[in-house]
């Protein structure tokens, strides 16, 4: 069992948002800012998509946000495209015996 | 362009061992901490193992902890993963990965990524 939490799947249309929920404890997403958020696609490397919860890296589309609260945080997608299909993972720093842990991943579907 | 490159998987009996190997180009490998992250067949991403630019800091996850050990070799631009005890649930594709510029080191945040190189322990 991950030790955070997301749904299994969420889908969306074309155009619409989507938001993917990573749930955690006190011992990691409550307690720190550094969560960050990847975008997997079949046979592909993850990809960086939101880091330090917030942040953007150079390149990738506005249309990705990140946010928090409590012991959960959030992946938005706006203006969902064919293209965002793919998993979702989101990770975050531990203070328990791990330096850090992943969330079970989110298989976006765009219908 | 900044590339990782992973060789040494393959298909290993349980109990025995393998070393992994990542090679880093077009960048200064020695100011970067690196990790490994794999992936089993169809599930989730698992970070198992960080360590420091001059190696004075290593972590690992708890399974992986006791068996597996990380290095570097910073004149050679080069990271390993060093696996003994191999279990099946060790079968996995073993990515190596490099920390975000302006990331917080707490972060978690990989932005340059291997293509994976593929364990499998089964007898």
């Amino acid at each position: 069992q991950s030790a955070l939490t997301q749904p299994a799947s969420v889908s969306g249309s074309p155009g619409q948002s989507i938001t993917i929920s990573c749930t955690g404890t006190s011992s990691d997403v409550g307690s720190y800012n550094y969560v960050s958020w990847y975008q997997q696609h079949p046979g592909k490397a993850p990809k960086l998509m939101i880091y330090d919860v917030t942040n953007r890296p150079s390149g990738v589309s506005n249309r990705f946000s990140g946010s928090k609260s409590g012991n959960t945080a959030s992946l938005t997608i706006s203006g969902l495209q064919a293209e965002d299909e793919a998993d979702y993972y989101c990770i975050s720093y531990t203070t328990t015996t791990t330096l850090w842990v992943f969330g079970g991943g989110t298989k976006l579907t765009v219908l | 362009e900044v590339q990782l490159v992973e060789s040494g998987g393959g298909l290993v009996q349980p109990g025995g061992s393998l070393r992994l190997s990542c090679a880093a180009s077009r960048f200064t490998f020695s100011t970067y901490a690196m990790n490994w992250v794999r992936q089993a067949p169809g599930k989730g991403l698992e970070w198992i193992s960080y360590i420091s630019r001059s190696s004075s800091a290593i972590y690992y996850a708890d399974s992986v902890k006791g068996r597996f050990t990380i290095s570097r070799d910073n004149a050679k631009n080069s990271l390993y993963l060093q696996m003994n005890s191999l279990r099946a649930e060790d079968t996995a594709l073993y990515y190596c990965a490099r920390p975000a510029d302006g990331a917080h080191f707490n972060g978690g945040a990989f932005d340059i990524w291997g293509q994976g190189t593929m364990v499998t322990v089964s007898s």
